[in-house]
């Protein structure tokens, strides 16, 4: 069964360094998304990706924060400049449509900032 | 703004118990509601989806009903299992006119232990 990848499953990464993570999507679906889970608290959206750009953003998706889709399959988030606070769980997911299939997650990195 | 609750936050039931998760959210403008399970530290595994205009779905111990005009779902387990101890969470896709980008609103989950 078609599944969503994400590498690294753990990134350790020093305050203000750059980070880029990585996933790859259900090989036919149109919209990409990112989440993030902060230890203990709500999944939260951060953008929705398609035709090559950005849909929506949320607030927390701030001018740190970036979205690529640099072939026909990887999908990656970039933080320039990491925050303690950017500590969290970050879901990739995708979907074949926006309004009525499943969105599929992938199983997430984790990422330390310290 | 929509916001997606769970009641309750935390649940321990015996083995072989039926169980139902609440979930409730405030904008009943929604195309679909869609529950997952998560396990500790790991990722988002979908359980079902429901459209808005149907009233419930199910897959093997699992049925999901949806009351749209409430706004209320509920996740009923048959015969619960120690396998079934999870997290599971419901998220909404809120219709927001022409604006509609397929996020996903989650609820906090309820955590659900089963004991053998």
């Amino acid at each position: 069964e078609p599944e969503v990848t994400q590498t690294p499953s753990h990134q350790v990464t020093q305050m203000g360094q750059e980070v880029i993570l990585r996933c790859v999507p259900i090989s036919n679906h149109l919209y990409f998304y990112w989440y993030r889970q902060i230890l203990g608290q709500k999944v939260e959206f951060l953008v929705s990706f398609y035709n090559n750009e950005i849909s929506e953003k949320s607030e927390i998706f701030d001018d740190q924060f970036s979205v690529e889709r640099p072939d026909g399959s990887n999908f990656t988030l970039k933080i320039r400049s990491t925050k303690l606070e950017d500590s969290a769980m970050y879901f990739c997911a995708s979907s074949w449509d926006r309004s009525s299939y499943e969105q599929y997650f992938g199983p997430g990195t984790r990422l330390t900032v310290t | 703004k929509q916001e997606v609750t769970q009641i309750p936050a935390a649940l321990s039931v015996p083995e072989g118990e039926n169980l139902v998760l609440n979930c409730s959210f405030t904008d009943s403008a929604i195309y679909n509601l869609q529950w997952f399970r998560q396990d500790p530290g790991k990722g988002l595994t979908s359980l079902l989806l429901i459209q808005s205009s149907q009233r419930e779905q199910t897959s093997g111990r699992l049925n999901a009903s949806l009351d749209k005009s409430s706004g209320r779902s509920t996740l009923y387990i048959a015969a619960s299992q120690p396998g079934d101890s999870a997290t599971y969470l419901c998220a909404v896709r809120p219709q927001e006119g022409s604006g509609n980008t397929g996020k996903l609103i989650f609820g906090q989950g309820t955590t659900l232990q089963v004991k053998p």
